[in-house]
């Protein structure tokens, strides 16, 4: 595998269940992304982590809870989500540099098609 | 704070015609400046990007973007579209504060489509 896989690509699920996204990457990379892309929108960073330390969570609602075990990946878990949650979830990784801290390029995974009913 | 503009959501071009998607941006700090492109059903790719230095960056499949700071722009242009270009384009800027976690702000995008 190379570069920033995710799975799974789709997911349908119930308001009511668990469910978790899962995100590696081959890269060697120490920072991670959760960004959620809706129709017609921006894309919204969710969350960062930095050598494996949480270091922006974007406002965004408990029911998305994230998980980074080591540098390589990345879990979203899903609980109670709502409709209005169903969207495309990219996952991303970057190089961060000690010095300064300046993040170069995001490589971006396929992402992951999340309807909720 | 900064912000990318991407006007329009879509724009239309026949094959072998010149392609020009706008973008501008707002950034307190000189910016670094992305395009990405995402194909359907894909993630985004990184299509080129201006760090420091010349301000005509070339990137993969002949596509090149400009930085003009005077007019705070970073358009895309490609001489000639083919009909693999039809895909989303993305704008982006990094505000790749020293000392800070830097982040990608991104434009709403662009659809890109081919005529025959």
């Amino acid at each position: 595998e190379t570069g920033v896989t995710q799975t799974p690509r789709h997911l349908v699920m119930g308001m009511t269940n668990k469910k978790s996204l899962k995100c590696e990457q081959h890269l060697g990379h120490n920072a991670m992304y959760w960004y959620k892309q809706s129709a017609k929108k921006p894309l919204e960073l969710m969350f960062v982590y930095n050598f494996k330390e949480q270091t922006e969570n974007n406002s965004v609602p408990s029911r998305f809870s994230p998980e980074c075990p080591n540098s390589s990946h990345l879990f979203l878990h899903l609980h109670t989500l709502q409709p209005e949650d169903s969207a495309l979830y990219l996952c991303a990784s970057s190089q961060v540099y000690g010095s300064g801290l300046r993040t170069d390029t995001q490589y971006f995974g396929p992402g992951t098609r999340l309807t909720v009913l | 704070a900064q912000s990318v503009t991407q006007l329009g959501s879509h724009v239309s071009v026949s094959e072998g015609a010149l392609v020009l998607l706008r973008c501008n941006y707002s950034s307190s700090v000189p910016p670094y400046l992305f395009w990405y492109v995402q194909y359907p059903n894909q993630g985004l790719q990184l299509l080129l990007k201006y760090t420091t230095g010349a301000t005509l960056v070339k990137g993969i499949n002949g596509f090149e973007a400009e930085f003009k700071k005077s007019e705070t722009s970073f358009h895309l242009t490609k001489p000639s579209a083919h009909m693999s270009d039809a895909a989303e384009y993305f704008c982006a800027v990094s505000d790749h504060r020293s000392g800070a976690n830097s982040k990608l702000t991104f434009g709403k995008g662009i659809t890109l489509s081919v005529r025959p």
